[in-house]
């Protein structure tokens, strides 16, 4: 089925060590965004991407960075893990102009990180 | 500083009662509005996009308004069903384009037999 794909699902990091969120869609969406969810707060945008090659930062950059090599792929990376990054992460995408009723946004299941 | 919040945090309710989730907006220049479904352990399922030019829109049992006006938006669920329980986040744009999001915590359904 057609949509976005998070790899890992869960994963426990100890502090200080890095890792790599990948995201894959194949939808042919030129927007990619990388979002955080916790506990009784709304999702926050930490970097999202326009294009092949592009990345920008949005609400909640500190401590990410992230790259876009391909247009399917959005890569979120920790460079040295924190416990005030236990999270759940949400990749999506979306097309840059409105089709049909809207933007095609599509969301991933989500990678649930917890950092001790 | 932009900012969406969302009345109740939480609702349950028995089958068959029409319900109305509210959603509020302090950004006046918003273009549009989106509502969202999120399963436990789940991504987010768009549901509604309602343009300003609109004002309202249907799907199947759900009707979302947008009243720029007011800062106000509302998710009209009629004859709810146990299968509607879920989380229900509305976003609104993020100032600067490119669809980026800002999202409410969300009101956390639960309709029970």
């Amino acid at each position: 089925n057609a949509g976005v794909t998070q790899t890992p699902k869960f994963r426990v990091l100890k502090t200080g060590q890095s890792m790599t969120l990948l995201c894959a869609q194949d939808m042919n969406h030129e927007y990619m965004y990388w979002y955080r969810q916790d506990p009784g707060m709304g999702l926050r945008l930490i970097h999202y991407s326009v294009g092949e090659g592009t990345t920008a930062k949005g609400e909640v950059p500190d401590g990410y960075n992230v790259s876009r090599l391909k247009k399917q792929n959005f890569l979120l990376g920790l460079e040295s893990a924190a416990p005030s990054q236990t999270s759940v992460y949400f990749c999506a995408s979306s097309y840059s102009t409105f089709r049909g009723s809207n933007y095609g946004y599509t969301f991933g299941s989500g990678t649930r990180l917890t950092v001790v | 500083k932009q900012e969406v919040t969302q009345i109740p945090a939480a609702l349950s309710v028995p089958e068959g009662e029409n319900l109305v989730l509210n959603c509020s907006f302090t950004d006046s220049a918003i273009y549009n509005l989106q509502w969202f479904r999120q399963d436990p352990g789940k991504g987010l399922t768009s549901l509604l996009l309602i343009q300003s030019s609109q004002r309202e829109q249907t799907s199947g049992r759900l009707n979302a308004s947008l009243d720029k006006s007011s800062g106000r938006s509302t998710l009209y669920i009629a004859a709810s069903q146990p299968g509607d329980s879920a989380t229900y986040l509305c976003a609104g744009p993020l100032s600067g384009g490119y669809n980026k999001l800002i999202f409410g915590a969300g009101t956390r359904l639960a309709v029970h037999p």
